[in-house]
């Protein structure tokens, strides 16, 4: 299994300014994604993060919004971009290895980036 | 569109009972189902995952079951327990391809000693 660490773990921000969150992993993956998780609500995928070449983003948010960058295959980074109220939610990165679906595994999630926008 | 749901959205039951967390899926074309459970302030910790091929998987104290055909999955846990608390989602994948995870929107569980 892989072994997810995310940065910071949890932030408290104001409207208009910008946070990059920080997923590493403890070994080389094919695939890395970013979810949200607001308020009383499941998860839903932001975007794929792609090793050398744009991130691939979910109907409804943008790279304005949620740049992301991937420069290797165990680590990825997430921006939210002048922020305001309705950004406050858990950002969690998850990761997935061609290997892990031979075997039948699951994707890895980390253990989330709490975010409150003031 | 794929959809998924659980019902209920909050249960809390006596220490030691049996109980049934249900979770549905409007698209029967799956390549797996996953149960997760979520604990406050940690990550998601796979419990079962069920491949479309496959009717159950059980680990422990829990089972989960796959009808594929009428887009439902059932978590059994046996005998709960107080550290059975905690946020249970629901998750089905499309494809293999690096296919993302849609998410029912949890049950919510507490265990009362």
């Amino acid at each position: 299994s892989a072994v997810i660490s995310q940065k910071p773990s949890r932030d408290i921000c104001q409207r208009g300014t910008s946070l990059t969150i920080q997923c590493q992993v403890d070994s080389q993956v094919t695939m890395m994604f970013w979810y949200r998780q607001q308020p009383g609500q499941s998860l839903t995928l932001i975007a794929t993060a792609n090793q050398g070449s744009e991130a691939t983003y979910e109907s409804g948010f943008v790279i304005d919004k949620f740049p992301i960058s991937r420069p290797n295959l165990t680590f990825s980074t997430l921006t939210v971009s002048n922020m305001s109220p309705e950004d406050s939610s858990i950002y969690l990165c998850s990761v997935e290895d061609w290997r892990q679906l031979i075997r039948g595994e699951t994707q890895y999630f980390g253990p989330g980036t709490r975010l409150l926008v003031l | 569109k794929q959809e998924v749901t659980q019902i209920p959205a909050a249960l809390s039951v006596p220490e030691g009972e049996n109980l049934v967390l249900n979770c549905s899926f409007t698209d029967s074309a799956i390549y797996n189902l996953q149960w997760f459970r979520q604990d406050p302030g940690k990550g998601l910790t796979s419990l079962l995952l069920i491949q479309s091929s496959q009717r159950e998987q059980t680990s422990g104290r829990l089972n989960a079951s796959l009808d594929k055909s009428s887009g439902r999955s059932t978590l059994y846990i046996a005998a709960s327990q107080p550290g059975d608390s905690a946020t249970y989602l629901c998750a089905v994948k499309r494809d293999n391809q690096g296919g993302k995870l849609i998410f029912g929107q949890g049950t919510e569980l507490s265990v009362k000693p």
